[in-house]
């Protein structure tokens, strides 16, 4: 049972445009949302979060936007650069228990 | 600081066969997962543990899966039988107690 489901599995877009992430989850006891990003051959890596009392939390290049009415996150990374091409990972949690429920990831290609 | 070290980067072998693979966690993180990752899926836990002890293994396949944590640190997970199925990238992650998870770079398991 897929509790958090994104959608595309593949983005591209041309260096200094806005890359949107999209994320939905089913769950609507999950408390906190993570968006990870993980490059070939390595683990992921903790890019950002939001709790579910905040529909915006902003660190430089990347803002996460999260609806809880619509069940869904967003994830914006302006301007995008080509080190920002990897898989991104969309993660919840529930406030009691820190285990995390991923999304499939969408992979995003930055082009020069 | 160390991160999350996990050997072997690689396994390849043949079904039926049994592997193991070890984990050493962030120097005083008490908290370690480990999680299996199917090619074009998000990341799955199979089971978290608390300094030695296991909370929650609910999605480990304990017929075949096993994994302990001796004395708290080093963490080994083991498959026996290997099946098809088993081919993934087995992620180790660790955290302090109620904080987000740092991951290790993973063990890319093929099962032939």
């Amino acid at each position: 049972d897929q509790q958090v489901k994104q959608n595309s599995p593949s983005l591209s877009v041309q260096e200094g445009r806005i890359s949107i992430l999209n994320c939905d989850y089913t769950n609507s006891m999950f408390d906190y949302f993570l968006w990870y990003k993980k490059y070939p051959a390595e683990g992921p890596t903790f890019l950002i979060s939001i709790s579910s009392i905040k529909d915006k939390n902003e660190d430089g290049r990347f803002t996460v936007f999260l609806n809880k009415s619509a069940k869904h996150l967003s994830l914006h990374i302006v301007p995008s650069q080509p080190g920002d091409s990897a898989v991104y990972f969309c993660a919840a949690r529930f406030s009691n228990d820190y285990k995390l429920s991923f999304g499939a990831g969408t992979t995003v290609t930055v082009r020069a | 600081e160390a991160g999350v070290a996990q050997s072997p980067r690689y396994k390849i072998i043949e079904k039926r066969q049994s592997v193991a693979f070890w984990c050493n966690p962030i120097s005083g993180h008490a908290t370690l997962y480990w999680y299996q990752q199917i090619l074009g899926q998000g990341p799955k836990l199979l089971i978290q543990f608390q300094n030695n002890g296991v909370v929650d293994d609910s999605q480990l396949p304990k017929d075949r899966f096993s994994a302990e944590r001796l004395k708290g640190v080093d963490s080994t997970l083991k498959i026996q039988p290997a099946k098809l199925e088993d081919s993934a990238v087995y992620l180790c992650a660790s955290s302090l107690v109620g904080t987000r998870a740092f991951f290790g770079q993973g063990t890319r398991l093929t099962v032939v």
